[in-house]
């Protein structure tokens, strides 16, 4: 098992731009969750899905829209890029509300 | 909501020393509280959890403990390594939450000096 991929690593965008970040599972997952870190301020909930075709939003939404046709995808759209969406963005998976999360390795954005 | 607080935000210690990490939260219907950590570079990483329903627990040279009177959990780690430097999070999850999301603290950095 690959576990929790994602993609890409590194992305630079000018503001305005638009971009998908990647999130995809091999686990069989039902839940995912985008999370924002930014220093000083932990791991934020961004757009959370409890399974296929079901998306709620969390803490911080503004400015990113979810869906998830799939069981494995959960992609994370940024619709224009603004430079307070520069941060370091993780995806999450578990098999449900009990288990454990298991976290991507991140993508780093930097919005200039 | 849930609101966890977490320190100290910073933490350094001597390798073979202990270094201890303490959490709030506000939501008296949480239930289930982990902790991550997470290598430079690396997404967090699951290292220890504790349900409502216990106020210790071990595992090799971590432990963590549970008040909830008090709505506090704490990270023991002892004798410190040096691959035990990263940032460390709590989280906690409430009974409330339907979808069982987790709050998480803002994170400590632990620096473990040889």
């Amino acid at each position: 098992n690959a576990g929790v991929t994602q993609t890409p690593k590194f992305q630079v965008l000018k503001t305005g731009q638009s971009m998908t970040l990647q999130c995809a599972q091999d686990m069989n997952h039902e839940y995912m969750s985008w999370y924002r870190q930014d220093p000083g301020m932990g791991l934020r909930l961004i757009h959370y899905s409890v399974g296929a075709g079901i998306t709620d939003q969390g803490e911080v939404p503004n400015g990113y829209n979810v869906s998830r046709s799939t069981t494995e995808d959960f992609p994370l759209r940024l619709l224009s890029a603004a430079p307070s969406q520069t941060s370091v963005y993780f995806c999450a998976s578990s098999y449900s509300r009990e288990n454990e999360a298991f976290f991507g390795q991140g993508t780093r954005l930097t919005v200039v | 909501g849930e609101n966890v607080e977490q320190h100290p935000s910073t933490l350094s210690v001597q390798e073979g020393d202990s270094a201890v990490i303490k959490c709030t939260y506000s939501d008296s219907a949480s239930n289930y509280f982990p902790w991550y950590k997470q290598e430079l570079g690396k997404g967090p990483q699951l290292i220890i959890d504790i349900r409502s329903n216990v106020g210790e627990k071990k595992d090799q040279r971590i432990a963590v403990t549970l008040n909830k009177t008090a709505k506090h959990f704490s990270l023991h780690i002892t004798e410190t390594q040096p691959e035990d430097s990263a940032v460390y999070f709590c989280a906690a999850r409430s009974l409330t939450d339907s979808w069982g999301k987790l709050q998480f603290g803002a994170g400590t950095q632990v620096v473990v000096t040889p």
